[in-house]
């Protein structure tokens, strides 16, 4: 079955530390990837996403992913967070032929100053 | 930037009742979707459309699940029938395509609570 995981369900970082979400997904075939963050009181909207070629994505305010296809995984990383981040954040793959995108459970990420 | 728009932004319903939640794509947007997410769960899919047709649908999306594009603008979900486990933030959805290479934007969210 199509599956995504998202290891870490609650972060605290203080200001600065670096960030490194874990995801990894259960798929057949080719996927996309995407990471998408919720501010408080917001919309979903796209960290950064990978479809093809260089395996490492880079993305809005610093944030960058990598994409492992033997370990079948996708994590976000960034190397000094900020207050600012504090957000939920959403790993999501799609099936290269399908249209549904198939969400993690998210990870809640509070950067304390 | 443009924006997927949502309305209601909260609703109350009894349970049995009809709703309908609206939602307006991006403008030269082709694939519409929507999604939800139960208190404390993750984001689900629930249908994707194109063409004036559901292109994909979960298992989720049973015959209490209506979506329609009355207008040139306007994109519904309708519930025919809600139940208390319908209570979730239902979020809207469009791409330009539905291939690979496009991202899909999302709404602000639409929270139902049905009593």
């Amino acid at each position: 079955a199509q599956s995504v995981s998202q290891h870490n369900h609650h972060v605290i970082l203080s200001e600065a530390a670096s960030l490194e979400l874990g995801c990894n997904y259960s798929y057949g075939g080719t996927v996309n990837l995407f990471w998408y963050v919720q501010y408080p009181g917001q919309h979903l909207q796209l960290l950064l996403k990978y479809f093809s070629g260089d395996p490492l994505v880079k993305g809005i305010k610093g944030f960058e992913a990598e994409f492992i296809k033997s370990k079948f995984s996708f994590n976000l990383r960034k190397p000094s967070v900020q207050w600012s981040d504090t957000a939920e954040y959403f790993c999501a793959v799609k099936s290269n032929s399908g249209y549904a995108l198939n969400f993690g459970k998210g990870t809640s990420l509070l950067v304390t100053p | 930037e443009p924006e997927v728009t949502q309305t209601p932004s909260h609703q109350v319903t009894q349970m049995g009742q009809e709703v309908i939640l609206r939602c307006v794509p991006i403008s030269n947007h082709l694939y519409f979707y929507w999604y939800r997410q139960i208190l404390g769960q993750k984001v689900e899919f629930l249908v994707s459309f194109y063409n004036n047709e559901i292109s994909e649908k979960s298992e989720i999306f049973d015959d209490q699940f209506s979506v329609e594009r009355p207008d040139g603008s306007n994109f519904t979900l309708k519930i025919r029938s809600t139940k208390l486990e319908d209570s979730a933030m239902y979020f809207c959805a469009s791409s330009e395509a539905g291939n690979s290479g496009n991202t899909i934007y999302f709404g602000e969210g639409s929270w139902l609570t049905v009593v």
